[in-house]
């Protein structure tokens, strides 16, 4: 399953399937990207990052995509599972010097059994 | 390994009253932010802290206020408190521009 713009606020997917969820970000200047899971009532948890000097980075089972040149951010996570479900949301470093980051609109992931 | 400590946990307050949040970062960390996420919303960035003096601002109203103490522990000061300021409120912190980390986040609810 996919997330598809800003827009679609959820993303319903089957247990086992890949999971893709799209972000696209404003700030031409940004260059420090990150991917929070929030589970409902809890603070967001840090998934996975990347500098802009990279396309690609991998963790366990999550792969973030950056495309500079469309200012477009993407998380796909392999084989999903229940424990999956939660909001994501990409945040974006604004290029301020102390890192100041602000967060795009999550999107709700569900992982049907 | 130590997180970001919020206290309260849950606040209930009345409309014009005052509350304030505390937050200990994780030590060693040089930054902290509040955020504010209301009900099916992202969180909202409001104020940043760098070694103690205000660095950053964003959609923070003139009713709150913050700030950073010399033992990095920071606190939000909310005053004459509207409905619409019940959310979860997040304090975070990072070092050296790296990752920022979250607190479970502080409920507040006005009523």
């Amino acid at each position: 399953g996919e997330s598809v713009g800003l827009h679609l606020p959820t993303l319903s997917v089957q247990e086992g399937d890949n999971s893709i969820i799209n972000c696209a970000y404003s700030n031409s200047a940004s260059d420090y990207f990150i991917w929070y899971k929030q589970e409902s009532g809890k603070g967001p948890q840090f998934i996975i990052d990347i500098r802009s000097n990279m396309d690609k980075r991998q963790g366990q089972r999550v792969t973030v995509l950056l495309n500079k040149t469309v200012k477009h951010l993407s998380l796909q996570i392999a084989a999903t599972q229940p424990g999956d479900s939660a909001v994501y949301f990409c945040a974006e470093n604004k290029g301020s010097r102390n890192n100041d980051m602000r967060f795009g609109a999550g999107t709700r992931l569900t992982v049907k059994p | 390994a130590a997180g970001v400590i919020q206290s309260p946990r849950h606040l209930i307050k009345e409309k014009r009253e005052t509350a304030t949040l505390k937050c200990y970062p994780i030590p060693r960390h040089d930054t902290v932010y509040w955020y504010q996420q209301g009900p099916g919303q992202d969180p909202q960035f409001l104020i940043s802290f760098y070694e103690k003096m205000q660095s950053d601002k964003g959609s923070i109203p003139d009713r709150f206020s913050a700030q950073q103490f010399s033992d990095y522990h920071s606190e939000l000061n909310m005053s004459s408190l509207e409905l619409g300021d019940s959310a979860l409120y997040f304090c975070a912190s990072s070092r050296g521009g790296n990752t920022i980390y979250f607190g479970e986040g502080s409920w507040l609810t006005v009523v």
